[in-house]
């Protein structure tokens, strides 16, 4: 158990829809990241969250969103979903915000788009 | 072309046996990072690497920056050990390789 939570684990949704995946990170880590991981793209960096501020931006759509709340659980909003959005939503966290610091994942949030 | 390529795509070895899983990438990075996922999906971070070599039990990673290169090696396999290995680079965030998919029978 890494120690960082994501709900739910899966999620089945209709094209055009919106949902919310979310994190809890690792008691006193205050670094958040986003990924995606697809069948055809790999896994792909979206988003980094450090103490509630954006810290740097991978490729997310404008579709997507994300912020980190004070007690530093983030959430990532995923708007106007297509079929193309199924995916493995994973996060992860860190203590702090450096790249060069190991980070902790999530098991994942499965998207299916139908 | 990717920037982090992984060799081989796919790998399967008999239990015991010496494993290595390459990883080269064609831009300036200041770390790499090693990641195994589990069949069922989840991720765990094996090392992180800027120079040198680092071992953890059974495995073994190395980097030469110079090169471009990094290396993932298993000493003494297990069937346990089967998981998709995968290399990652830092430079302003993390670009990620393909993925090796590795299955270690008994």
């Amino acid at each position: 158990d890494s120690g960082v939570t994501q709900t739910p684990k899966h999620l089945i949704t209709a094209t055009g829809q919106r949902v919310t995946l979310r994190c809890s990170p690792r008691s006193g880590d205050l670094s958040v990241y986003w990924y995606q991981q697809s069948l055809d793209q790999g896994l792909q960096f979206l988003i980094q969250y450090y103490n509630g501020e954006e810290r740097a931006k991978g490729n997310i759509l404008e579709r997507f969103s994300a912020q980190q709340f004070p007690d530093l659980h983030s959430e990532l909003n995923l708007s106007s979903l297509e079929l193309g959005d199924s995916a493995l939503y994973f996060c992860a966290s860190s203590v702090d915000g450096g790249w060069n610091t190991e980070a902790f994942f999530g098991q994942g949030t499965r998207l299916t788009v139908v | 072309k990717n920037e982090v390529e992984q060799s081989p795509q796919n790998l399967t070895a008999q239990e015991g046996e010496f494993i290595t899983i390459n990883c080269s990438y064609s831009v300036g990075i200041s770390a790499l990072h090693w990641l195994q996922q589990h069949p069922g999906g989840g991720i765990v971070s094996l090392f992180m690497l800027s120079s040198g070599k680092k071992k953890h039990g059974r495995l073994i990673a190395t980097i030469n920056i110079q090169e471009k290169h990094s290396s993932l090696h298993i000493t003494a396999s297990h069937p346990r050990d089967s998981a998709v290995y995968i290399c990652a680079v830092i430079r302003d965030d993390m670009r990620f390789g393909a993925g090796t998919r590795l299955t270690v029978k008994p």
